[in-house]
């Protein structure tokens, strides 16, 4: 079984300044890691995702995330958000397939990121 | 190209009324098809999915159930909606490692 913990429900931030989005992950197996966004009333957004290969990974928008396999942690960074960022942001993992595992995503329960002017 | 539908975008039904909402892929064949639910401050959580025609399997026990006629078609309904039933529901599909999902627009439920 897989689980995912976003460690902050709300993130208030002022424009410009840096953000940080924290996600740790468990599973008994290797995992593909996903961030999504969700602007209001919408559905979700890929904004990066980790297969393989460099532990950073650069998305949409201006963010990017590092991927820890010693933390579990797969933690979103933007190094000067705008008002447009803000939005409710989705970690996700799945297992890699194979066996039958159907590639179902396990999410976190969110981190609401408000970008105030 | 590759496009998913969901429809419709809002909807307010009342305790006890059935519920039929659909979803479409376009541009591939054969996907695996999610329907997720969600409520406020608890996430995404994976309600059914599918790999086939006629292939439903169920992640969590409830008032809801799902259906897959067609290849392409993904559809979430209950005879008798509760109102626990009320939150977002959105439908995705896997496209593979080099994509990932797909979500749909959404369907905002609310049961009164």
């Amino acid at each position: 079984a897989q689980s995912v913990t976003q460690l902050d429900s709300q993130v208030p931030v002022f424009e410009e300044a840096p953000v940080e989005l924290r996600c740790n992950y468990s599973s008994s197996v290797s995992v593909y890691l996903f961030w999504y966004v969700q602007y209001p009333n919408q559905g979700l957004q890929l904004l990066l995702k980790y297969l393989s290969g460099s532990t950073l990974v650069k998305g949409i928008n201006g963010f990017e995330a590092e991927f820890n396999k010693s933390q579990t942690s797969f933690h979103l960074r933007k190094p000067s958000v705008h008002i447009s960022d803000t939005a409710e942001y989705f970690c996700a993992v799945s297992d890699r397939g194979g066996g039958g595992s159907n590639y179902k995503l396990t999410f976190g329960k969110g981190t609401l990121l408000t970008v105030n002017p | 190209s590759q496009t998913i539908h969901q429809w419709p975008a809002t909807l307010v039904q009342p305790v006890g009324s059935p519920l039929s909402l659909e979803c479409t892929v376009e541009g591939t064949s054969n996907p695996n098809l999610y329907w997720y639910r969600q409520a406020a401050g608890r996430g995404l959580q994976l309600l059914f999915y599918s790999v086939g025609i006629g292939q439903i399997s169920s992640e969590v026990p409830q008032n809801l159930s799902a259906s897959r006629p067609q290849d392409r078609q993904f559809i979430l309904s209950s005879k008798k909606l509760l109102l626990s039933d009320s939150g977002f529901y959105l439908c995705a599909w896997y496209a593979g490692s080099d994509y990932g999902y797909t979500f749909g627009s959404g369907t905002r439920l609310t049961v009164v």
